[in-house]
């Protein structure tokens, strides 16, 4: 079942502004990542933040965590029209089985120029 | 790099046809999985693999069934395909033995049942 909610749905900024996109889950995990996807194909992985983690940064990518209160964000600085895409959380949970990840629903971001 | 190739991008079949659609990685991952994505409703997983010729149903598995004999290649059946199950389908693979290993997916079929 899906457990991640991602806020908001849907984000639309200028080029240069920076957009940040938030992901709450449910259940304890190992770890939390966040994916791109480009319209009308696959995800690609960004970032991964293990649970003793509180910040990572990855170029223009800085994501927090913040178990006690079951919830992250993703960070873009200085945001390009190539940016646009859709922005998943996935979280890794402790009793995981079989390696699956839990996907949010999303945040369709849109980078006017 | 990983790389998880799907065989068709694009695909259109008929209702009641049996559809096979083909996934295959490169790098020697244990856990395979298939999702079906629709709007609305982010990314469902229909079954996974964690070992060749093992399987487990997602959340989803009605209407479909898995193949995975060799361990790069995991195939999703449509035993008879309905209307409903159109829909891009996604793969994707995953290093089993540590666990802080993200997925790798394919690019998706985009499988339209008239």
């Amino acid at each position: 079942s899906q457990q991640g909610e991602e806020d908001p749905q849907a984000l639309s900024i200028q080029e240069g502004e920076n957009a940040t996109m938030n992901c709450s889950y449910k259940t304890s995990i190992n770890n939390l990542q966040w994916y791109r996807q480009n319209s009308g194909r696959g995800l690609v992985h960004l970032i991964l933040i293990r649970s003793n983690e509180r910040e990572k940064h990855s170029g223009r990518l800085r994501v927090t965590l913040d178990t006690s209160k079951k919830s992250s964000s993703l960070l873009i600085t200085a945001s390009r029209a190539a940016d646009t895409a859709s922005y998943f959380c996935a979280t890794d949970h402790i009793y995981n089985q079989g390696g699956k990840l839990i996907f949010g629903q999303g945040t369709e971001l849109s980078v006017k120029p | 790099d990983v790389k998880v190739t799907q065989s068709s991008r694009y695909l259109v079949k008929r209702t009641g046809e049996k559809v096979f659609l083909e996934c295959v990685q490169d790098m020697d991952h244990e856990n395979m999985f298939w999702y079906r994505q629709d709007p609305g409703l982010g990314l469902r997983l229909i079954y996974f693999s964690y070992d060749v010729k093992m399987k487990e149903k997602g959340d989803i598995p009605e209407g479909y069934s898995v193949s995975r004999e060799k361990k790069e290649r995991f195939s999703l059946i449509l035993e008879s395909a309905s209307t409903n199950q159109t829909s891009m389908y996604l793969c994707a693979s995953r290093y089993l033995k540590n666990s802080n290993q993200p997925q790798h997916f394919g690019d998706g079929t985009r499988l339209s049942i008239l």
